[in-house]
């Protein structure tokens, strides 16, 4: 099956620090990559949607700017938590959908980051 | 709204059956997912439904009655290892995935 790797898997930072997430499909072409946020006991969030060499679409009340977003290529997708506070922290997770994946579009995910920011 | 509705946790006895139910609003619709997640570990497929009735894949099954916006998820001869948390997630008209929070599956032996 499709493999999607996060790295790294886990990271702590101080406040005001910046921290890059990169999410890579192994075996397979991205042309969407999709950026999640989980808090504990809640669902996925939705933050933002990565199309290949196009602008982020940020979902509402996700900060563009602090949250940079970069799909340079097909297998590359990155997050970058600007200027991070405590309240960044959380467990981020991408997924990436391959240009064919049939029918229903299915989303391969990553492992996910464990942002702790002190 | 889009909305997706589950029960927040259920409980089973290991060797058991038990439904997850999910109910769903969606603007348009592409089908409807499950996901059993881990603690501390991302989303892993389940199934996929977009035709009404009933897929079987080993121990799980999943179900869809597009009139009603109802699905559910079937465990049988549940093991310690199914306890998790399952997500029920309807793709919509944009190919978004539209996520419920999660049941929260307890098993007992």
């Amino acid at each position: 099956g499709a493999v999607v790797s996060q790295h790294p898997s886990r990271v702590i930072c101080k406040s005001g620090t910046s921290v890059k997430i990169e999410c890579r499909s192994l075996d397979f072409q991205a042309t969407t990559m999709f950026w999640y946020r989980q808090f504990p006991k809640q669902s996925l969030m939705l933050m933002a949607t990565s199309n290949e060499g196009s602008k982020a679409t940020y979902e509402q009340g996700v900060e563009k700017d602090k949250f940079l977003i970069n799909h340079a290529s097909l297998t590359l997708s990155t997050l970058t938590v600007t200027s991070a506070h405590p309240e960044d922290s959380s467990f981020y997770i991408c997924s990436a959908r391959t240009i064919t994946s049939g029918d229903y579009n299915e989303q391969f995910f990553g492992p996910g980051t464990r942002l702790t920011v002190l | 709204g889009q909305n997706i509705d589950q029960p927040t946790e259920m409980t089973a006895t290991e060797g058991a059956i038990v439904q997850i139910n999910c109910t769903y609003q969606t603007s348009g619709f592409n089908g409807l997912f499950w996901y059993q997640q881990h603690a501390g570990e991302a989303p892993t497929f389940l199934s996929y439904n977009v035709l009404d009735g009933l897929e079987e894949k080993g121990r799980f099954s999943s179900f869809l009655s597009r009139s009603k916006g109802y699905s559910y998820l079937l465990l049988k001869e549940l093991q310690m290892k199914d306890s998790a948390s399952y997500l029920c997630a309807g793709l919509d008209s944009n190919y978004q995935l539209i996520w419920g929070a999660g049941t929260k599956l307890i098993i007992k032996p």
